[in-house]
């Protein structure tokens, strides 16, 4: 069982550097969103997708991009990184119903130097 | 828009002892659910409890409970006879039609 498959789980960048974030999930969930986890701030929502095609931004969703295309994938793009985007960032799966418990990916540690 | 508050950023509890993390939110909508996920040093995301808003009656998932208080908006975590194994992160999330929001989290020490 895969569950929720985040990569990578470390990674460096320059300043003004784009990469993708990758997350797949193999559930058949509806839901996928991103999070970033600062301390003292919890995680806050970047973006979320409630199923292929659709996607909508959460509370800090400057500075990134998402698609969901399939309902298994749901990347996360960040277009010129910038140090204030160091964090510790998290994908996430659910069924859509609400009472359904969330899956999470391992996490990726970027550090923007 | 939604917001979950978590004002207790660290909490420490005696080994066998009860603590009660506590959760406020704020919330316009009448049909959401109410999630404590557990954080520990692995980094992952564990749920410990969840609690349907139309639901008067308080989950309870064996040493853990929650006291909703619907009109406060209030959903606090009990744990009973704390275990060492319980040190971890918790968050509070709330989750409606839309979307999931976090607190900022307690951490929290459990001493032997």
């Amino acid at each position: 069982n895969a569950g929720v498959t985040q990569t990578p789980k470390f990674q460096v960048l320059k300043t003004g550097q784009s990469m993708t974030l990758q997350c797949a999930q193999d559930m058949n969930h509806e839901y996928m969103s991103w999070y970033r986890q600062d301390p003292g701030m919890g995680l806050r929502l970047i973006h979320y997708s409630v199923g292929a095609g659709i996607t909508d931004q959460g509370e800090v969703p400057n500075g990134y991009n998402v698609s969901r295309s399939t309902t298994e994938d749901f990347p996360l793009r960040l277009l010129s990184a910038a140090p204030s985007q160091t964090s510790v960032y998290f994908c996430a799966s659910s069924y859509r119903q609400l009472n359904t418990e969330a899956f999470f990916g391992q996490g990726t540690r970027l550090t923007v130097v | 828009a939604q917001t979950v508050t978590q004002s207790q950023p660290e909490m420490s509890v005696q080994e066998a002892e009860t603590v009660t993390l506590s959760c406020t939110y704020d919330t316009s909508e009448s049909d959401y659910y109410l999630f404590w996920y557990k954080q520990p040093p692995s980094r992952q995301m564990i749920l410990v409890i969840r609690q349907e808003a139309y639901k008067q009656q308080n989950a309870t998932e064996n040493r853990f409970s929650v006291n909703f208080q619907k009109a406060a908006k209030s959903f606090s975590l009990k744990i009973s006879d704390s275990q060492l194994g319980d040190a971890a992160m918790y968050f509070c999330a709330y989750r409606s039609s839309n979307d999931m929001r976090f607190g900022a989290g307690t951490r929290l020490t459990v001493k032997p």
